[in-house]
């Protein structure tokens, strides 16, 4: 497998259950980020790793809790959501050089329903 | 913090014909700007993208230009085809961030 992966490509959950998804990545690259993409609306970053540390939380909600344990791998884990949490979630990665950060590649994205 | 806006929201061209799609942002300090093409069903995928200290870049039938003053940058699609038809997106990255702020994205449609 190459490039960015995601699992599972889709989701149902009840709003009381706990899941998680999961991101691999295999460019070698030193950042990865979590975006979620809603119909009619804009790719919105939620989170981003840089080094497998977290250096961006954009309010996102305490539902949503990232784990980056490597370089490698992005996990989003997921608790009592919302029906409007339902959207597209995508994982990147990017390499961050001495230019800053360049181009991201993205995961296919797992389809999510909250029920 | 960087607000990216993009415009129009729906283009519909018949096929041939040039596509152009604008975007504006607000931090001055922004420095790398990518278009992404994402066809239905698909990831978003970097077609073009232009860093602070070039004014234009051409890649075959698509070039992108920017207006560091205006605070603005342009895609411009020459000769369209049907296959170009997707949602586009273009992104910036505000001074030393690593995070790419996002457009609202453009539907373009290239009717044969």
């Amino acid at each position: 497998e190459t490039g960015v992966t995601q699992t599972p490509r889709h989701l149902v959950m009840g709003m009381t259950n706990k899941k998680s998804l999961k991101c691999e990545q295999h460019l070698g690259h030193n950042a990865m980020y979590w975006y979620k993409q809603s119909a009619k609306k804009p790719l919105e970053l939620m989170f981003v790793y840089s080094l497998e540390e977290r250096v961006e939380n954009n309010s996102v909600p305490s539902r949503f809790s990232p784990e980056c344990p490597n370089s490698s791998h992005l996990f989003l884990h997921l608790h009592t959501l919302q029906p409007e949490d339902s959207a597209l979630y995508l994982c990147a990665s990017s390499q961050r050089g001495l230019a800053g950060y360049n181009e991201q590649f993205f995961g296919p994205g797992t389809r999510l329903t909250v029920l | 913090g960087e607000n990216v806006e993009q415009h129009p929201s729906t283009l519909s061209v018949q096929e041939g014909d040039s596509a152009v799609i604008k975007c504006t942002y607000s931090d001055s300090a922004s420095n790398y700007f990518p278009w992404y093409k994402q066809e239905l069903g698909k990831r978003p995928q970097l077609i073009i993208d232009i860093r602070s200290n070039v004014g234009e870049k051409k890649d075959q039938r698509i070039a992108v230009t920017l207006n560091k003053t205006a605070k603005h940058f342009s895609l411009h699609i020459t000769e369209t085809q049907p296959e170009d038809s997707a949602v586009y997106f273009c992104a910036v990255t505000p001074g030393e961030g690593g995070k790419l702020i996002f457009g609202q994205g453009t539907e373009l449609s290239v009717k044969p």
